[in-house]
């Protein structure tokens, strides 16, 4: 089974902390890829960062990093000295099969960053 | 660099009316999916067309419909509203081989009263 796990459901942080968003995942393809998706208040859905499934290096854009593992089956974000726009809401999302139709989110994270 | 586009981007019906959203996809692109998300919730596939034929489906209701058209603009059609279709609906195109690059339009919010 395809299956994303965002166990944090609402993170809370003061301006300039450092968050991480956890995402947990499940699949017996071999070749996959995940995404991060924010959604801010306004709704739509921003595409953040891509990973295959051969490419366990970590990534880092701007304050954004991303830490994949493939032998936890996690793919963490990092948010470094958040900001206030940075409060939305993350999804990190996993397409199913090769044909990729499908895309299985998980439930998603809400951060809250306050001033 | 050209997006998808959705619109409307906001749409207000009554009970049992009937909706038409559109998808305009990002040039040469020929996949097209649509996403329901519900408040609070995360987005669910509904139903995706490659070269104006569907594709897959997912857990999209007997009362809604889709098509993709020549020009690969989408329209997904929803009779016989109800409360619960109250939601974000998502477009999202990509090259079929190249998938796993799909990137969303900005949303219909549909709200059913």
């Amino acid at each position: 089974a395809q299956k994303v796990t965002q166990a944090q459901t609402e993170i809370s942080v003061v301006e300039k902390e450092d968050v991480t968003l956890d995402c947990v995942y499940e699949t017996r393809d071999t070749t996959y890829y995940l995404f991060w998706y924010k959604q801010p208040p306004s709704g739509e859905l921003v595409f953040l960062i891509r990973r295959n499934s051969f490419d366990e290096q970590n990534e880092i854009s701007g304050r954004y990093s991303w830490n994949f593992q493939k032998s936890t089956s996690s793919f963490n974000f990092t948010i470094t000295a958040s900001q206030v726009v940075d409060s939305a809401v993350y999804f990190c999302a996993l397409p199913r099969g090769t044909g990729g139709f499908k895309t299985i989110f998980g439930a998603g994270t809400r951060l809250f960053v306050k001033a | 660099a050209a997006g998808v586009i959705q619109s409307p981007r906001h749409l207000i019906k009554e009970k049992r009316e009937t909706a038409t959203l559109k998808c305009y996809p990002i040039p040469r692109h020929d996949t097209v999916y649509w996403y329901q998300q519900g408040p609070g919730q995360d987005p669910q596939f509904l139903i995706s067309f490659y070269e104006k034929m569907q594709s897959d489906k997912g857990s999209i209701p007997d009362r809604f419909s889709a098509q993709q058209f020549s020009d690969y603009h989408s329209e997904l059609n929803m009779s016989s509203l109800e409360l619960g279709d109250s939601a974000l609906y998502f477009c999202a195109s990509s090259v079929r081989a190249r998938w796993y690059g799909y990137t969303f339009g900005s949303g219909t919010r549909l709200t059913v009263v």
